[in-house]
């Protein structure tokens, strides 16, 4: 069965905590993202990988860290400089830009909170 | 500033009531839109995507139509199942792969 998953489904941080949510896909995308979604916002992009060992910053990469070493793997790191880590992150994955059809698709989410 | 707009906020619909969502964007350059809906607690599911001005696509009670400045997400005969939040994005020429996502409408469909 292809897909996204991503773990865990729920995670607790404490202050000054680094935390590590995972992403694996077995779609055979290139690209891979990850967005954080908040109460009455729209998903922003945090960090986005066309390729494997290569990744770019989105709108709201500050406190935020990602790694690229395999092709399905796309971990996202939130850091204790992030001053607000509460949020539902997803992770999403998609052709290459320009090749085929663009769209992504999602995984089932991770939600995070503060302690 | 490339922007998406989705409206209504929320709408309430009893079962069988055909209704229109609405999604206005302003982009340079439209390479595609995307409609999604996500239930509670969940990642959004993928449900159509449109390349041009004119296309239309279908799927079971849903029909997504573009235009050059706004899509629609026509609900037909709506049941409980489809109260879920649908989501618009857009992916515009200038902002590489990063799709741009509006708020949101929320359905509940009432039996």
């Amino acid at each position: 069965d292809g897909g996204i998953t991503q773990s865990p489904k729920y995670l607790f941080r404490k202050e000054g905590q680094n935390v590590t949510l995972s992403c694996e896909q077995n779609l055979n995308h290139d690209a891979m993202y990850w967005y954080r979604q908040d109460p009455g916002q729209g998903l922003r992009l945090i960090y986005y990988s066309q390729i494997v060992n290569d990744f770019q910053k989105g709108d709201i990469a500050e406190g935020y860290s990602v790694s690229r070493e395999k092709k399905e793997s796309f971990p996202l790191t939130v850091t204790s400089a992030q001053k607000n880590p509460t949020a539902f992150y997803l992770c999403a994955s998609g052709r290459l830009a320009g090749v085929g059809t663009d769209t992504q698709y999602f995984g089932p989410g991770t939600r995070l909170t503060v302690l | 500033e490339d922007q998406v707009t989705q409206s209504p906020e929320a709408l309430r619909l009893q079962e069988g009531e055909s209704s229109s969502l609405n999604c206005s964007y302003t982009v340079s350059g439209l390479r595609g839109l995307f409609w999604y809906r996500q239930d509670p607690g969940k990642g959004p599911e993928f449900l159509f995507t449109l390349y041009s001005a004119g296309e239309e696509k279908e799927k079971e009670r849903l029909k997504a139509t573009l235009t050059k400045k706004e899509s629609f997400l026509h609900i037909t005969a709506p049941k409980p199942e489809d109260s879920a939040t649908y989501l618009c994005a857009v992916l515009s020429n200038q902002a590489g792969t990063a799709l741009i996502f509006g708020k949101g409408t929320t359905l509940s469909v009432s039996s």
